[in-house]
């Protein structure tokens, strides 16, 4: 079982839909959890942490239940801007990216057209 | 954000060569970088683990002879690719961290071995 799931899709959805994405992760003892952008023949970039009580930022949601080991992505109004790969991240660490490592799920692909 | 650059972005070489990539953190100084690739369609794999003037700690499966981590200064690392095959074609990505902090990434090296 890899140590992050993900439906590696493609999700293709027009301009203004609401898409979900969901992760699950295998080791019980992981202390914190992100989702990260990737484009195309580019690193990965941050787009936010996921915390126990759910998060938002701006038209983003993340949402994180231990008791499951899931984690999900919600984007609402979606612009062509969201087309991109998203990484679904743990870290056995706790604090952040700031110790510990990162494991990668294998990625979403979002695809919003016009 | 932080600025981390790779050089070089792009390289082809031929088989059994050997090619060097270099990982700058330029307004930092990385305590901790870890070094990863990723295959087409495939997640970002975790290679190798590097503390500045230790030896690297290489993940199961990644051969220490055949990927050689050099990380004698806080602000270079490198990461050498000996005697290429073409199944060693892939993304590399380095990602330099500075001691308890936040986790950042290179551009990133596409490697392709002909």
């Amino acid at each position: 079982r890899k140590e992050v799931e993900q439906d590696p899709g493609p999700f293709n959805v027009p301009e203004g839909a609401t898409v979900a994405f969901n992760c699950t992760y295998s080791n019980s003892a992981s202390q914190s959890f992100f989702w990260y952008r990737q484009d195309c023949r580019k690193e990965p970039k941050l787009l936010m942490s996921v915390y126990s009580s759910g998060n938002e930022d701006g038209r983003f949601t993340a949402q994180l239940n231990r008791a499951s080991q899931y984690i999900s992505l919600l984007i609402r109004d979606s612009k062509l801007s969201d087309s991109a790969t998203y990484l679904c991240v743990v870290n056995g660490g706790a604090g952040g990216t700031s110790y510990g490592k990162l494991t990668f799920g294998q990625g979403t692909i979002l695809t919003v057209h016009p | 954000g932080a600025v981390v650059s790779q050089h070089p972005s792009r390289v082809i070489c031929k088989s059994g060569t050997s090619v060097k990539i270099e990982c700058r953190s330029l307004d930092f100084q990385a305590t901790t970088m870890f070094w990863y690739r990723q295959f087409p369609k495939q997640s970002l794999m975790l290679m190798a683990t590097s503390n500045e003037g230790s030896k690297a700690t290489y993940e199961q499966g990644v051969e220490k002879d055949k990927f050689l981590i050099n990380h004698a200064s806080l602000t270079l690392s490198t990461l050498t690719v000996t005697s290429a095959h073409p199944e060693d074609s892939s993304f590399y990505i380095c990602s330099p961290r500075e001691m308890q902090d936040t986790q950042y990434f290179g551009p990133g090296t596409r490697l392709t071995v002909l």
